[in-house]
């Protein structure tokens, strides 16, 4: 079955220090992989996004991603996290023609002044 | 700003009860897409629309409902309502016209919906 898993619910770090957050997908093949980002109260909004081509995906808000085929992985980072980054990160993939989402479950970004 | 609009913001009703939530979607696109946000299924497909045709169900309930209109917005109806719909509801469009990057899914702020 199609799946989307962030394995860490919660992660804290240190305004400033960089940040990895973990996304795993199971396919038969290679889907269209995302990344959101909601603040509380808000919607989602999309950070970057990854069809095919270069590994490497540059986002808004000075995010990146990597896409790895052999770890069936999709990482968000960012080098120096600011208070304003504190929100829930999802990772979601998209493999039919349909273009639905699957998403994981979430995980919640905490900032430490 | 998305350019997706949904209304209400907020939704307050009584088990049993129906209700219609409303999506527009932004100008130019075709396809709407309807979610379910809960604390304990987390971010859920519900149903996608396509320049109105429905093109694609995921766990939708049969007590759930939703339609495309000419004008293109959508709505989502959930009727004989249960306390465990409560949720937030969110809509996405997309240009769907076949390109990879036309279906790139813009949400909307989303509806609250609370039964009591």
């Amino acid at each position: 079955a199609q799946s989307v898993t962030q394995p860490d619910i919660h992660i804290t770090v240190s305004e400033g220090a960089s940040l990895e957050l973990r996304c795993n997908y199971s396919y038969g093949a290679t889907p269209y992989l995302f990344w959101y980002v909601q603040s509380p109260g808000q919607g989602l909004q999309l950070l970057l996004k990854y069809f095919s081509g270069d590994t490497l995906v540059q986002g808004i808000k000075g995010f990146e991603a990597e896409f790895k085929r052999s770890q069936s992985s999709f990482n968000l980072r960012k080098p120096s996290v600011h208070w304003s980054d504190a929100a829930e990160y999802f990772c979601a993939g998209s493999m039919d023609s349909s273009y639905k989402l699957i998403f994981g479950s979430g995980t919640r970004l905490l900032v430490r002044p | 700003d998305s350019g997706v609009t949904q209304t209400p913001k907020h939704l307050i009703t009584a088990t049993g009860q129906r209700v219609t939530l409303r999506c527009s979607p932004r100008s130019g696109d075709l396809s709407v897409y309807w979610y379910q946000q809960s604390l304990d299924q987390g971010l859920q497909f519900l149903i996608q629309y396509y320049n109105g045709e429905e093109r694609a169900k995921g766990n939708i309930l049969e007590r759930f409902s939703a339609q495309q209109f000419p004008d293109l917005h959508s709505e989502l109806n959930l009727s004989s309502l249960e306390l465990g719909d409560s949720a937030l509801y969110f809509c996405a469009s997309s240009v769907s016209s076949g390109g990879l990057s036309d279906n790139e899914q813009f949400f909307g702020p989303g509806t609250r919906l609370t039964v009591l």
